[in-house]
């Protein structure tokens, strides 16, 4: 049974910061893997998505990698700024559209 | 696009009585997701219809729980008889058929007492 997890739990850092999130899996069949932010009281919003043939996608500040073979995805955030404090949460998925979702990082970029 | 619309956004409800949630999903999109997020479990994937057909509902935890899509334009997911563990956040997610990136809603937030 795939498991995703996500490490750390939480997290806190001063503006300007860059930092890297944490998602590792246990099952490496992915079809594909997908970042995504989630702000208080509101639903996702995807950021990212690598396809299992690919190691890293990039989009602006944000830039996230796959290694299949150990298990694990990073998700970078350059220059980090308030406005980046949320939930961020991987889905990994498998088959059609089988999404299963990690247990996410709180972050809070302090000004 | 006013995006994947959900009702009601709050739901308090006593045990036993029926529970419908609602989804109106992005006009044009091919597939839609009902998802659950508690703490203890996190987001999970209840059922996914593709072209109002139910495609997967492995994820539906128990028979108290069934949805359906009439047409492209809504959705529901009904739970009969609710139970307190049933209370999480309820989200509904539509996809066009020519990517893999989803939209989600807002969620309904659901409290059984």
């Amino acid at each position: 049974k795939q498991e995703v997890t996500q490490i750390p739990a939480a997290l806190s850092v001063p503006e300007g910061e860059n930092l890297v999130l944490n998602c590792s899996f246990t099952d490496s069949a992915i079809y594909n893997l997908q970042w995504f932010r989630q702000d208080p009281g509101k639903g996702l919003t995807s950021l990212l998505l690598i396809q299992s043939s690919q190691r890293e996608q990039t989009s602006g500040r944000l830039n996230a990698s796959l290694d299949k073979s150990s298990g694990r995805s990073t998700l970078y955030i350059a220059a980090s700024q308030p406005g980046d404090s949320a939930t961020y949460l991987c889905a990994i998925i498998q088959g059609t559209y089988k999404y299963i979702f990690g247990t996410g990082t709180r972050l809070k970029v302090l000004a | 696009d006013a995006g994947v619309i959900q009702s009601p956004r709050h739901e308090v409800t006593e045990m036993g009585q029926e529970v419908t949630l609602r989804c109106k999903p992005i006009s044009g999109h091919d597939y839609l997701f009902w998802y659950r997020q508690t703490m203890m479990r996190g987001l999970e994937l209840l059922i996914y219809f593709n072209n109002n057909v139910p495609i997967d509902d492995s994820g539906m935890p128990e028979d108290r729980f069934s949805a359906k899509m009439p047409n492209a334009s809504f959705s529901t997911l009904k739970i009969q008889p609710s139970e307190p563990r049933d209370s999480a956040v309820y989200f509904c997610a539509s996809m066009p058929g020519w990517t893999d990136t989803q939209y989600f809603g807002p969620g309904t937030r659901l409290t059984v007492l």
